[in-house]
C-alpha cells in the first residue's frame, strides 16, 4: 500500500537559515507528489507538485523539491527562512489509477527562531 | 476568483447526532473531494466525486456519505456521531480527476461531546 513518511515531526531553525524538509514515499508506480503548507487553524495550501520531467521543481513561497527516484525521496528545500514560514508541512502522494486520492505524510511542524 | 469555501466553521454535535457539511469547489472545478484531519495527524482521504459520480473510497465506515450537486458543490453527511469524529473535515477541488491539482477549503471544526 502507499504511504509517505516525514521522518522529522518537529524542525527550529534560526530566520535566514537554510531549510530542508524530509518526505519518503512507499508507491508502486511513479507517484504524483506535492507538498502543501498548513498555518494553525486553516486549510492546506499547495507549495509545488510534481508530476513528470525535470525532478526539481519550483513553488511558491521560494520553495524546491527534488524527486530522487532512487531514494524515494521527496525533499522540501527554501535557502533562507522566513519568519513566517512558521507551519505545518505536508508531504502528499497521489494516486495515477485515475481518482484525485492523496496519501498524507503525519506533517512536520517547522519553528522559526528570530 | 473565490477559493473553496465550507460551511460551517465550527459545529459542536453530542454523540449519536448527524452532521452536514457542505462544499463550494472553485468555479469550474467538477471534482470535489473529502479529508478528515484529527489533530496531530495527515488528512485521510474519505470520498471523492467528479461529475456527481463517486470516485473514490476511503476507509471509513458507511456512517460517512456524500454527494454532489448539479451545480459540483457538496455535502458530506456523518451519522451517529462519535467522540473520534471530532477533526477537522477538509474540502479539496480539482478540474479533473486522476492526478489533478487539489485546492482545499478552510475546513469545519467539528467537535463531538
Amino acid at each position: 500500500a502507499q504511504s509517505v513518511t516525514q521522518p522529522d515531526i518537529h524542525i527550529t531553525v534560526s530566520e535566514g537559515a537554510s531549510l530542508e524538509l524530509r518526505c519518503n514515499y512507499s508507491y508502486g508506480a511513479t507517484p504524483y507528489l506535492f507538498w502543501y503548507v498548513q498555518s494553525p487553524g486553516q486549510g492546506l495550501q499547495l507549495l509545488l507538485k510534481y508530476f513528470s520531467g525535470d525532478t526539481l521543481v519550483q513553488g511558491i513561497k521560494g520553495f524546491e523539491a527534488e524527486f530522487k527516484r532512487s531514494q524515494s525521496s521527496f525533499n522540501l528545500r527554501k535557502p533562507s527562512v522566513h519568519w513566517s514560514d512558521a507551519a505545518e508541512y505536508f508531504c502528499a502522494v497521489g494516486h495515477t489509477g485515475g481518482g484525485n486520492k492523496l496519501t498524507f505524510g503525519t506533517g512536520t511542524q517547522l519553528k522559526v527562531e528570530l | 476568483d473565490a477559493g473553496v469555501t465550507q460551511s460551517p466553521t465550527h459545529l459542536i454535535k453530542t454523540r449519536g447526532q448527524h452532521v452536514t457539511l457542505r462544499c463550494s469547489p472553485i468555479s469550474g472545478h467538477k471534482s470535489v473531494s473529502w479529508y478528515q484531519q484529527v489533530l496531530g495527524q495527515g488528512p485521510q482521504f474519505i470520498f471523492q466525486y467528479y461529475e456527481k459520480e463517486e470516485r473514490g473510497r476511503g476507509n471509513f465506515p458507511d456512517r460517512f456519505s456524500a454527494r454532489q450537486f448539479p451545480n459540483y458543490s457538496s455535502e458530506l453527511n456523518v451519522n451517529a456521531l462519535l467522540l473520534g469524529d471530532s477533526a477537522l473535515y477538509l474540502c479539496a477541488s480539482s478540474s479533473g480527476t486522476g492526478g489533478y491539482e487539489q485546492y482545499f477549503g478552510p475546513g469545519t471544526r467539528l467537535t463531538v461531546t
